[in-house]
């Protein structure tokens, strides 16, 4: 399994507060992917990274925001968390370099968050 | 834009059945093709993969068969088990953008034992 964690699992928040929720890899890809997934909606990005400190947006962006200073952490913010924001989202890892990769996307285990 | 339209919302087959979910797509470039599962619990992973036309992806007992004539990846199998049950996405990816993933809204596949 590829090396990629996020934290925290789950988390239950009230609307108007900040929540960061951090994705983690071990595998040293340079493609950091934020997703979220919601009934009838399937995924949707939301920010991806295409190197340290490079970043763009993806469909869905609104609302967040992300930073990656290290090549293994890319952080998804919330600056103020709405009910809206309620899904559960996950982070994914890829690298165009690895020979028959063909970019292969690996995800993590998932974050559920809940807006109240 | 480019675009992804696959089965919508649940199969129910019974154990046995063939299977088909279907998956057609638009690009404005020549797309790598990928089909992705997803079990309860976890995030989505690789099932099977195509790059170019009349390439076929194969993964446990799955087939898909890349028809750039009629812009299609069908998912097919023979005969399906309970522990096929899982949500299938269909997920091109344009050619020339490695980044990102185009993907479908997902196939809820639940077998009847």
């Amino acid at each position: 399994d590829a090396g990629i964690t996020q934290s925290p699992r789950h988390k239950v928040t009230e609307t108007g507060t900040p929540v960061t929720l951090r994705c983690h890899q071990t595998e040293n890809h340079r493609y950091m992917y934020w997703y979220r997934q919601d009934p009838g909606h399937g995924l949707r990005l939301i920010h991806y990274s295409y190197g340290v400190k490079d970043t763009d947006k993806g469909e869905v962006s609104d609302g967040y925001s992300v930073s990656r200073s290290k090549t293994e952490d890319f952080l998804l913010t919330l600056e103020s968390a709405t009910s809206s924001q309620t899904s559960v989202y996950f982070c994914a890892i890829s690298e165009p370099r690895l020979a028959g990769a063909h970019n292969e996307q690996f995800f993590g285990p998932g974050t559920r968050l809940t807006v109240l | 834009g480019d675009s992804v339209v696959q089965t919508e919302g649940q199969v129910l087959p019974s154990e046995g059945d063939s299977l088909i979910v279907n998956c057609s797509y638009e690009t404005t470039q020549y797309p790598s093709l990928f089909w992705y599962v997803q079990y309860p619990g976890e995030g989505p992973q690789l099932h099977l993969k195509a790059m170019k036309a009349n390439d076929k992806g194969r993964n446990k007992g799955f087939e898909a068969m890349y028809r750039k004539e009629t812009t299609s990846f069908h998912l097919e199998k023979d005969s399906v088990q309970e522990s096929d049950s899982a949500v299938y996405f269909c997920a091109p990816r344009r050619a020339g953008n490695n980044r990102k993933l185009i993907w479908g809204l997902g196939t809820s596949l639940a077998v009847n034992p």
